[in-house]
């Protein structure tokens, strides 16, 4: 079954220290999406990329970063810099449904550090 | 600037009864999309239903329905008789059409209305 994949899922990490958590679609999507969650919050956009080799930045990409060295893949880097890492990431991919984007979403990766 | 406020931060119902969350939004292009996503326990976003922006027809897939009002900005959803499986947050979500200014054709995010359907 196609969809997108999150590792891992739950992930802690001492400050100071660099972190990556992976993002994987099997769904031939062009582009994709990171998006942070904080209780209350809502959904806020970190970055995302429309093509591979190409990424723009969302609303709050301080202290992240991400690569897109293949369509399949879009790993996002919490550095050190994210002075509130302690969040649930969400991974999506975009598709069109006559005309309109649909982003399909993974099941999350929950960071918190310690 | 894009703009999606859901009011209802916490709904509780007893199973059965029906429910309506609501979402306002605001937007100034002339051609957008509403969506309304649904986040079970589980954490992972599941798509329910999109709108665009010309058509205000209202929708119904079984215990769902989905209300569009231009003229108050609005795209509410109700489930009829909840079901204890209804439990989850609720995101509404607002996008400008494909090839818009913005280029990122994101979406913006309501902060949520988490549903309990108690048995």
């Amino acid at each position: 079954d196609g969809g997108i994949t999150q590792s891992p899922k739950y992930l802690f990490r001492k400050e100071g220290q660099n972190v990556t958590l992976s993002c994987e679609q099997n769904l031939n999507h062009d582009a994709m999406y990171w998006y942070r969650q904080d209780p209350g919050q809502g959904l806020r956009l970190i970055y995302y990329s429309q093509i591979v080799n190409d990424f723009q930045k969302g609303d709050i990409a301080e202290g992240y970063s991400v690569s897109r060295e293949k369509k399949e893949s879009f790993p996002l880097t919490v550095t050190s810099a994210q002075k509130n890492p302690t969040a649930f990431y969400l991974c999506a991919s975009r598709r069109r449904i006559s005309g309109a984007n649909v982003l399909t979403f993974g099941a999350g990766s929950r960071l918190t550090v310690l | 600037a894009q703009k999606v406020t859901q009011a209802q931060t916490e709904i509780s119902v007893v199973e059965k009864e029906d429910v309506t969350l609501d979402c306002v939004y605001e937007t100034r292009d002339t051609t957008y999309y509403l969506f309304w996503y649904k986040q079970p326990p589980s954490g992972e976003l599941v798509f329910l239903i999109r709108r665009n922006s010309f058509d205000e027809q209202n929708e119904i897939s079984g215990r769902y329905s989905w209300n569009f009002q231009k003229s108050t900005s609005s795209f509410n959803f109700t489930i009829t008789a909840s079901q204890v499986v209804d439990s989850a947050v609720y995101f509404c979500a607002l996008s400008e059409a494909p090839g818009g200014q913005g280029g990122s054709e994101k979406l913006v995010f309501g902060k949520g209305t988490k549903l309990t359907v108690n048995p």
